[in-house]
């Protein structure tokens, strides 16, 4: 079974700042993919940012990187220069790549930026 | 390339009655999923559709769910008949099989209210 754990349900960060969103997760599996996604108000998913298990160096994709931690089971999300329009939820999520292709998902963050 | 599209964006409906929900995966996309996110809570895998076949519908609340991927291209969900714990948001993501990370897009969602 695989579970991921966001201890932060709300953040508040002020615009153009860093922000660093917790996941941690918890799996049996050798192999495995993170994943995180954004669902602004409007209620849509929008996918941001992979990491692989065996990948060896950290995902970066524009402002948003991924901070992974495989020992220590974390797999931070950090958004640099914070813009107002990066408010929104953010869930982490996990997949094993063999057998079960599901999507396990975190509870969420809801960030807020302040202007 | 058009995303993921879900059908309709909201349905209310009461107890009792039959509601059908409709996804059009990216085009390509073999992979085709089902998730929900009930009110508070977090969000849940439903079955996932490889072409036309079920792979996975462990996730499928109770036999009152039905899912249908005629032709591996869209898909339908009906619920029949409703109950008031069926209300929530129904996610639909597909992904491309053999792609790095298989990584699943979202559709919009459909905001289901059952009263």
């Amino acid at each position: 079974a695989q579970k991921i754990t966001q201890t932060q349900p709300g953040m508040f960060v002020q615009e153009k700042e860093a922000v660093t969103l917790d996941c941690t997760y918890d799996t049996s599996d050798q192999s495995y993919g993170l994943f995180w996604y954004k669902q602004p108000s409007s209620g849509e998913m929008i996918f941001l940012i992979y990491q692989g298990s065996y990948d060896e160096q950290n995902a970066t994709e524009g402002r948003y990187s991924l901070n992974f931690q495989k020992a220590r089971k974390s797999a931070n999300l950090v958004i640099s220069a914070s813009q107002l329009g990066d408010s929104a939820m953010y869930f982490c999520a996990m997949r094993a790549y063999f057998g079960n292709e599901k999507l396990t998902f975190g509870t969420g963050t809801r960030l807020t930026i302040i202007p | 390339e058009a995303g993921v599209t879900q059908f309709p964006s909201h349905s209310v409906i009461e107890k009792g009655q039959t509601v059908t929900l409709r996804c059009d995966p990216i085009s390509g996309h073999d992979n085709l999923y089902w998730y929900r996110r009930v009110m508070g809570k977090e969000i849940k895998f439903l079955l996932h559709f490889v072409k036309e076949s079920k792979q996975d519908e462990s996730g499928m609340p109770n036999n009152r769910f039905l899912a249908e991927r005629t032709g591996g291209t869209y898909s339908t969900l009906k619920v029949q008949p409703a109950e008031l714990e069926d209300s929530g948001v129904y996610f639909c993501a597909s992904s491309q099989r053999g792609t790095r990370g298989e990584t699943q897009y979202f559709g919009p969602g459909t905001r289901l209210l059952v009263l």
